[in-house]
């Protein structure tokens, strides 16, 4: 029972195009978030979502939208993908805003070509 | 030993010795702390966590020490494993606000 899943685990396009990554927690928990990962680890928050409410949005193009169906569900929507976008994606949940333990997905590794 | 090249500060150690990741934070209003692991190709876990009011804290083989005074935190492994092998990340947080994360440590275990 994975409690953060998060799919595909890799991803592979061309620039230009459009994709999406989905992100489930089975948790319970009421926040939800998204992180970049580059090559040198750094891990750099894009977005949070607190009961489908987006909290933050981190000086992240507007090519990137998120979108949470429900509390449990957090996806990540990209248009026009660019080079930069390679990265691995994490999706994490925490059982609320102030609960600040994020319990995070395997991650899905990016690669735009 | 430890060094920091162009990539991650690596932590090179043999099994069963102890050690010690350091973590220098930038936000004195910080007032709760957690270190992270990091496995190849898996999302960061949850280690262990302190708030401000304690200067120490002690789980299974880990132990966190914070001294705020100079605003730094470590984590402290102790009878390193090859299993420990991994990132290690400390993240910082105050009230409300998101997790800020360091920029992460790679500690490598010898059998």
């Amino acid at each position: 029972d994975t409690a953060v899943s998060q799919t595909p685990k890799y991803l592979v396009t061309q620039m230009g195009n459009d994709k999406s990554i989905k992100c489930e927690q089975n948790l319970g928990h009421d926040t939800m978030y998204w992180y970049k990962q580059d090559s040198k680890k750094f891990l750099k928050i894009m977005f949070s979502y607190n009961n489908k409410e987006l909290i933050i949005n981190e000086t992240v193009p507007n090519r990137f939208s998120p979108k949470s169906p429900d509390k449990a569900h957090l996806n990540l929507h990209i248009n026009s993908l660019e080079l930069g976008d390679s990265a691995v994606y994490f999706c994490a949940s925490s059982q609320s805003l102030s609960q600040n333990i994020q319990y995070f997905g395997a991650g899905t590794r990016l690669s735009v070509l | 030993g430890e060094s920091v090249g162009l990539h991650l500060p690596t932590l090179s150690v043999q099994e069963g010795d102890n050690s010690i990741i350091n973590c220098a934070y930038s936000n004195s209003a910080s007032d709760y702390f957690i270190w992270y692991k990091q496995e190849s190709g898996k999302g960061p876990q949850f280690i262990i966590d302190i708030r401000s009011n304690m200067d120490k804290r002690q789980g299974q083989r880990v132990t966190v020490l914070l001294n705020k005074t100079v605003k730094h935190l470590s984590l402290q492994i102790a009878a390193t494993q090859p299993g420990d092998s991994a990132v290690y990340f400390c993240a910082e947080t105050s009230g409300y606000s998101t997790l800020t994360f360091g920029k992460g440590t790679m500690l490598l275990v010898s059998p």
